[in-house]
């Protein structure tokens, strides 16, 4: 059982679009971090929210995280190749001393 | 220059060939953890550390061990490796866990035949 879901697991757009990816879960968490991959290397955090209906943004990106701390959402607007990559999501648990889960990922391709 | 580093980046072995995978951090940190990541299951943790001398289990454990002699290596071992253990392994630290930004190594890509 997938403790946080993340949709669309695959997402393939035109550069210039916008996109949202979303993770949810029927956990609470203690706080929510978005990671970004690229082939061949590890994650890379690019933003952690604490507080519900928290909402930061970097750059192109805005995350927010929901209300009663069970989900988030990544936008990014007007996407561009360099975007391309794998979003993780990952979130600790309040009932496992702090354990970190991850989603399984999104897949995002933004084609020129 | 702060980082993760695992050796080696690639390995295929054979099933039942006992091997270790090498991890090491410069930052201090006091939490490290092992992840694998699987095609459609994300990264799933194996065992991690909060200190030296300190472990415990992950959500997949089985089939692995770790040891924490040191602050700045958590080596994974894996005693008699099988074909399911095929995976991207990715060592990581942070300076405690939960909302702390993890660091994350270059990943080794194991394929066990």
């Amino acid at each position: 059982t997938q403790l946080l879901e993340q949709s669309p697991q695959f997402l393939s757009i035109q550069e210039g679009e916008n996109l949202t990816v979303y993770c949810n879960s029927s956990s609470v968490f203690s706080s929510l971090q978005w990671y970004r991959q690229e082939p061949g290397e590890g994650p890379v955090l690019l933003v952690t929210v604490v507080t519900g209906g928290e909402v930061k943004k970097l750059k192109r990106l805005t995350f927010q995280f929901g209300d009663a701390r069970k989900d988030s959402s990544l936008h990014i607007t007007a996407a561009q190749p360099g975007d391309t990559g794998l979003y993780l999501c990952a979130a600790d648990r309040e009932d496992q001393g702090g354990k970190l889960i991850f989603g399984q990922g999104t897949e995002l391709s933004v084609k020129p | 220059e702060a980082q993760v580093t695992q050796n080696p980046r690639y390995l295929i072995t054979v099933t039942g060939k006992k091997l270790t995978v090498t991890c090491s951090q410069n930052m201090n940190h006091e939490y490290m953890s092992w992840y694998r990541q699987d095609p459609g299951l994300g990264l799933r943790q194996i065992y991690y550390s909060m200190n030296v001398e300190v472990t415990d289990k992950g959500d997949v454990p089985e089939g692995y061990k770790v040891s924490r002699k040191e602050k700045r290596n958590f080596p994974l071992i894996l005693e008699s490796p099988s074909p399911n253990q095929t995976s991207l392994y990715f060592c990581a630290s942070s300076l405690a866990p939960s909302s702390y930004e993890q660091y994350f190594g270059p990943g080794t890509r194991l394929t066990v035949t």
